[in-house]
């Protein structure tokens, strides 16, 4: 059974920094690239961030472009997302997502995720 | 203000059948395939059409997707109490070069 189990979700001061993890099991992790999604309180669902399964090849939304980094490891099965420069936009529930297909080269994301973890939320505030 | 637009909410009664639209351009919805997920109150989203017109095992025959020109619709016959979610349109974009998700639209079974 697959199962995504994210952490680190906290409350942290405007300008902080927070490392979010997302534990993998009952998979191949290194065979498929994962993806960050979130969602902020009342609102709709926001692509953050993805990694090929490799790790070779990241893509960031524009919103959190040069203040989040992705990486995964494979030997331990976990995804990351470092979060730094945090503001009150970035607070929500953040979703790690396993991409349903095995790609042999991650040129683009496609937003096809056939397993979500239950979120852990981030809540930036002073 | 979302890339692809879908109406805030719709509604039916107990085996009607819904359409949930979702509205993109040429660029998202027009050359790519569309994906729908389910999100029901205070559980992770759920993919429940993928390649705009194809369902995973496990997800009811009530549920369809189609696709045409820039727009998508979900269709959702025989509604059911436990339909009541939040659904998701989301589609790669070749202009943005980003995944872009709908606004999501909320259905109520009355």
């Amino acid at each position: 059974e697959v199962q995504l189990l994210e952490s680190g979700g906290t409350l942290v001061q405007p300008g902080g920094s927070l490392r979010l993890s997302c534990a993998a099991s009952g998979f191949t992790f290194s065979s498929y690239a994962m993806s960050w999604v979130r969602q902020a309180p009342g609102k709709g669902l926001e692509w953050v961030a993805s990694i090929s399964d490799s790790g070779g090849s990241t893509f960031f939304a524009d919103s959190v472009r040069g203040r989040f980094t992705i990486s995964r490891d494979n030997s331990k099965n976990t995804l990351y997302l470092q979060m730094n420069s945090l503001t009150a936009d970035d607070t929500a529930l953040y979703y790690c997502a396993k991409d349903a297909l095995q790609r042999i080269r991650m040129i683009v994301v496609v937003p096809y995720f056939n397993y979500w973890g239950q979120g852990t939320l981030v809540t930036v505030s002073s | 203000q979302s890339v692809l637009t879908q109406p805030p909410s719709a509604s039916g009664t107990p085996g009607q059948r819904v359409t949930i639209s979702c509205y993109g351009s040429s660029s998202n919805i027009g050359s790519n395939s569309i994906y729908w997920y389910q999100q029901l109150p205070g559980m992770a989203p759920k993919l429940l059409i993928h390649s705009s017109n194809h369902r995973p095992s496990g997800v009811p025959d009530r549920f369809s997707g189609s696709k045409s020109g820039t727009s998508a619709s979900l269709v959702i016959s025989g509604l059911r109490s436990e339909d009541e979610a939040d659904y998701y349109c989301a589609a790669w974009d070749d202009s943005l070069s980003t995944p872009v998700f709908g606004g999501g639209t909320t259905l109520t079974v009355l």
